[in-house]
This record gives structure tokens, sequence and C-alpha cells, in this order.
């Protein structure tokens, strides 16, 4: 069993729909959460990051994190066709240097117009 | 101004061939990192370097020696290429005691083809 679990997708939605990505991990020293967007053949790029169990915003993302489950979940609100891309969750441990990344396996959105 | 910068793109090699892979950042970051992405999207880290050290060497084949000249710089030597190295690999840096785990830039990644 994978460190940390996320549904591949693909994810299809109509163009304004909210998105709905999660992702589950069983590694409990995880207390860092990410969200990365990665387009075709582009390297991954930080959308989000929270330390705490909570809700955070920015424009039309937000970023959950519910550490008693262990379940971390990103939403996308009035998706657009440019956030079809494929979104891919990370955790980490902090540590003084060399903060290693454990990915999901990414989950494919495609928004139609 | 390319932050992270990864040659070749693309790699097309035969199998038992030895190809080596750079990684320049401009970043100012202290630390850098190789991770490989396989055919099902799954990125994990191979190794990372802190100021030319290293610090993360993760479950890999021997084949694979990463070297870092100075800490702006991290290269991956394979050798002995085999059909299960074929992947996209990415280097990244992040600026640790500043932003931890938070303040990673990847490259654009290096797509490997072993024939």
């Amino acid at each position: 069993q994978k460190e940390v679990e996320q549904d591949p997708g693909p994810l299809s939605v109509p163009e304004g729909a909210i998105v709905s990505l999660n992702c589950t991990y069983s590694n409990s020293a995880f207390q860092y959460f990410m969200w990365y967007r990665q387009y075709s053949r582009k390297g991954p790029e930080l959308l989000m990051y929270t330390y705490s169990s909570g809700n955070k915003e920015d424009g039309r993302f937000t970023a959950q994190v519910d550490k008693s489950s262990k379940y971390i979940s990103l939403f996308i609100r009035d998706s657009q066709p440019s956030d079809s891309a494929t979104y891919l969750c990370a955790m980490s441990e902090i540590k003084a240097a060399g903060n290693k990344l454990t990915f999901g396996g990414g989950t494919r959105v495609l928004v139609k117009p | 101004d390319t932050a992270v910068s990864q040659t070749p793109k693309y790699l097309v090699t035969q199998m038992g061939n030895d190809k080596s892979i750079k990684c320049e950042q401009n970043l100012g970051h202290d630390t850098m990192y190789w991770y490989k992405q396989d055919s099902k999207k799954f990125l994990k880290i191979m190794f990372s370097y802190n100021n030319k050290e290293l610090i993360i060497n993760e479950t890999v084949p021997n084949r694979f020696s990463p070297k870092s000249p100075d800490k702006a710089h991290l290269n991956l030597h394979i050798n002995s290429l085999e059909l299960g190295d074929s992947a996209v690999y990415f280097c990244a840096s992040s600026q640790d005691r500043i932003r931890g785990p938070y303040g990673y830039t990847f490259g654009s990644g290096t797509r490997l083809t072993v024939v």
C-alpha cells in the first residue's frame, strides 16, 4: 500500500463547475501538505500549501486538511478550461535540510468548455 | 531566465548505454533534488544534496550516481541503462531553511526512453 493514495481520474467537468480532489495518507508524521499542478510535459508547480488541519483559501482554490482522518482535499471553484491538468498532492515531514516530498499519483482533470 | 533548467529535455538511448542528465538552478537555493516520475505519474524522490553534501539517498540501484560540483548544479549519471529506467526525471531545488517543504521549484523534466 502506498503512503499517499490519490484517485487517478480522469475527472471530467463542465466549465464553471466545482472540481473536488482528495488524497488519503497513512504516515501520521506528515505535517506539511501541498497541492501541485502539472501541465503536460511540464514540471509540477506549487498551487497551495497548508500546515495544520483546517481550510485555506486562495482565489478560486480551497485546500482542506483533516489530520485526524488523514485526508486532504482541494476544491477549484468556477473551473476554467485552463485548469485542465494533473493535480498532485504532496506531503512532508519537517527536517532542517532535505525536505522529501511524498506524492500521490495525481488526478487528471479535464474542464470542458 | 529559467530558474531550474535541465538538459537534455529528451533522451533516447539503447539498453546498456551510460548517460548523464544535467541540472542547474539560478535561484540561490541550497538544496537540490532528483525525482523520477514513472508512466503512472508517480513522482518519487531519488537523491538530495544540500550544499554539495548528499543528504537523501533513497533505495535506488547503484547504477544511478548523482554528483554536485557546486550548490547550483546537480547531475545524474546512469550506467548500464535498462528498459525500466524509462521515465521522466525531474530536478528540483529549494531553500530549506527559509521555506522548508514549500519552497520547491521543479525543472521541466528530462524524458528518458531506453530502447
